[in-house]
């Protein structure tokens, strides 16, 4: 499986900032998928990010609010733009080492963020 | 994808068998069971996955009725390492997309 590291792993920011979250594969990958999960509740995707093409966005997120850049095959990030306390969540990106769906998905460790 | 159905929660005494049920009646042929789990404070981690016949790893065993419409997880001898949140999903292969329901909340007993 492969190793990703997620950083940072937590940060309080204030309202109206942005933060953008780096995601680093050891090895190379086709998708690498971004994911919200707010306090108590499940993982919702964010977006896929394919490299060399646009990322594509789930249902009620916005490249404007969350843009999204992939310049490689290891390597991607996440920004959480304009943030207000709503925005307040852990972050987590996620890969498929294999590029099947099979033999299972491997996540970050996430990022916390908390808005103030 | 199809949607799964999972109790909230359960508690399993630790050293016993945990069975964790999923429903996924709308399942179709080609689709997957995966499961994966969520300890506290961490990114999910896969445990198993299967198609229609019963599978076994080191971590767990998955059990998949016939009809396709139901499944089942089965750590064998719970620790309390085990204490998580179980995620039931179904996927096609090919279908690189998780969709995540709400899972169960599974808490071993010393």
């Amino acid at each position: 499986s492969a190793v990703i590291s997620q950083k940072p792993s937590r940060d309080i920011c204030q309202r109206g900032t942005s933060l953008t979250i780096q995601c680093q594969v050891d090895s190379q990958v086709t998708m690498m998928f971004w994911y919200r999960q707010q306090p108590g509740q499940s993982l919702t995707l964010i977006a896929t990010a394919n490299q060399g093409s646009e990322a594509t966005y789930e249902s009620g997120f916005v490249i404007d609010k969350f843009p999204i850049s992939r310049p490689n095959l290891t390597f991607s990030t996440l920004t959480v733009s304009n943030m207000s306390p709503e925005d307040s969540s852990i972050y987590l990106c996620s890969v498929d080492p294999i590029g099947t769906g099979l033999g299972g998905y491997t996540f970050g460790s996430g990022t916390r963020l908390t808005v103030v | 994808d199809a949607k799964t159905t999972q109790p909230p929660s359960m508690d399993c005494a630790e050293g016993r068998a945990a069975n964790l049920p999923c429903n996924h009646s709308t399942i179709s042929g080609n689709e997957y069971v995966y499961w994966y789990r969520q300890i506290h404070s961490q990114g999910p981690q896969y445990i198993i996955h299967g198609l229609k016949n019963n599978e076994t790893n080191e971590m767990a065993s998955l059990i998949i009725t016939e009809d396709r419409k139901s499944s089942t997880l089965i750590l064998p001898h719970a620790t309390l390492r085990d204490t998580a949140v179980y995620y039931c999903i179904v996927g096609a292969l090919g279908n690189e997309k998780l969709t995540f329901g709400t899972g169960t909340r599974l808490t071993i007993i010393p």
